[in-house]
């Protein structure tokens, strides 16, 4: 039973550029939060989709944009890449059905120079 | 205002004793969720404890115990005989509202280190 899977790992990027984290949720999991966790800090909740809309959003500029498909995975996109984006992305699933906690995948770290 | 209080920036415990990590909340419902993640350098968040805010009894989940403590709002973690591979960061969460059907987020206080010595 595959757990959250996120792709790619690693990513560096440089100011300025767009980048795309991809991520593929638990079996039989149909909602996908994302969080940013910078260094030495708690995640933060960005936004969480389910049924493919965007249903609750945290405190992140439009820059920060995500998709779900239908196979429930999900895409996280962000725009204009600032230093302060430089972080571990953490992408978490959980089911609709019952209250059941939130199963994170490993994160991708992005670094932006 | 801070949701979610961890006091303990790191803590030491040697191998096979029993450690306290400490976690305050703020909340103005009478229903939200309290969990429990720990983090190792690989960077995965792994679930080890939940707690519901009308649950009666502790919760409790092989090693690790919560401590709840609702009119001090607080959610302490025990974990019990500590191993070496318990080391890493730990954080305490909360998800509110929290009744079935709804996947709230999550709000994560600052996260303690836990250190074992052997």
């Amino acid at each position: 039973d595959a757990g959250v899977t996120q792709s790619p790992t690693h990513l560096i990027k440089t100011r300025g550029q767009q980048v795309t984290l991809r991520c593929s949720p638990k079996s039989g999991h149909d909602t996908v939060s994302w969080y940013q966790q910078a260094l030495g800090q708690g995640p933060q909740f960005i936004f969480q989709y389910y049924e493919e809309e965007e249903r609750q959003r945290g405190n992140f500029p439009d820059r920060f944009s995500g998709h779900q498909f239908p196979n429930y995975s999900s895409e996280l996109n962000v725009n204009a890449l600032l230093l302060g984006d430089s972080a571990l992305y953490l992408c978490a699933s959980s089911s609709e059905i019952g209250n059941q906690p939130q199963h994170f995948g490993d994160g991708t770290r992005l670094s932006i120079l | 205002a801070q949701k979610i209080t961890q006091t303990q920036p790191g803590m030491f415990v040697q191998e096979k004793e029993a450690v306290t990590l400490d976690c305050t909340y703020d909340t103005s419902d009478q229903s939200y969720g309290l969990f429990w993640y720990k983090q190792p350098s690989s960077g995965e968040m792994i679930f080890l404890i939940y707690q519901g805010s009308y649950d009666e009894q502790n919760a409790t989940e092989g090693r690790y115990s919560l401590n709840f403590q609702k009119a001090r709002k607080s959610a302490n973690l025990v974990i019990s005989a500590s191993q070496l591979g318990d080391s890493a960061m730990y954080f305490c969460a909360m998800r509110e509202p929290d009744y079935g059907g709804s996947q709230g987020n999550l709000i994560f206080g600052k996260g303690t280190k836990l250190s074992v010595k052997p």
